[in-house]
């Protein structure tokens, strides 16, 4: 399994909803991120979790809560979101520092905040 | 603070041309990533730079990295309609990306 799976492929959710994005690699990467991507414009990293632990919060607000169970499956957890976090979220892996860290993207997941 | 600045953000060109896209960094980095995004998907690998000197090719695509002058260039050889896309090169472990560059090839 070379890949890089998220669910769901789009969600809508009103403002004072609570959902969460899934995402899962079985390709024994030690690290897992979530990016955030507005249209036209590149990525940005929210999270990095290496061997399953936090390491890198890029000041994201706490409305967003990432959430790494297991060395596989990786969660962001939504909560009160507004309009403007409408966006695509990518999650990647990547085997870690030892290597190149060359970073595998999955699909995404289209999220729209009503 | 790390930034990343890519020229062109846009370049239209036909079939059959070659160009260059190049990517600018402001700190030493010894890393440096291309991916290619098409339109509403995500982001596929094409070329992992890890030193200065390196240069890497697939098919029409060759990347090459000057870490002394802080630039990466991705050079398209004989375009096809199939490499538009949006190029992007990102820069050390967290991915620093640039603006990326919109690339649109013509018949």
């Amino acid at each position: 399994d070379t890949e890089v799976t998220q669910t769901p492929k789009h969600l809508v959710m009103g403002m004072t909803n609570k959902k969460s994005l899934k995402c899962e690699q079985h390709m024994g990467h030690r690290a897992m991120y979530w990016y955030k991507q507005k249209a036209k414009k590149p990525p940005e990293l929210m999270f990095v979790y290496s061997y399953e632990k936090l390491s890198i919060n890029e000041s994201v607000p706490s409305r967003f809560s990432p959430e790494c169970p297991n060395s596989s499956l990786l969660n962001l957890h939504l909560h009160a979101l507004q309009p403007e976090d409408s966006a695509l979220y990518l999650c990647a892996s990547s085997q870690g520092r030892i290597s190149s860290n060359e970073q595998f993207f999955g699909p995404g997941t289209r999220l729209t905040v009503l | 603070e790390l930034k990343v600045e890519q020229n062109p953000l846009f370049l239209s060109m036909q079939e059959g041309k070659n160009y260059t896209i190049y990517c600018n960094y402001s700190t030493t980095s010894d890393r440096l990533y291309w991916y290619r995004q098409d339109p509403g998907k995500s982001l596929e690998s094409l070329f992992v730079l890890l030193s200065n000197g390196a240069v890497k090719q697939e098919g029409r695509l060759m990347a090459s990295l000057d870490t002394k002058a802080r630039l990466s260039t991705l050079h398209i050889t004989a375009a096809v309609h199939d490499l538009s896309a949006t190029y992007f090169c990102a820069v050390e472990e967290k991915l620093v990306f640039g603006q990326g560059t919109r690339l649109t090839i013509n018949p």
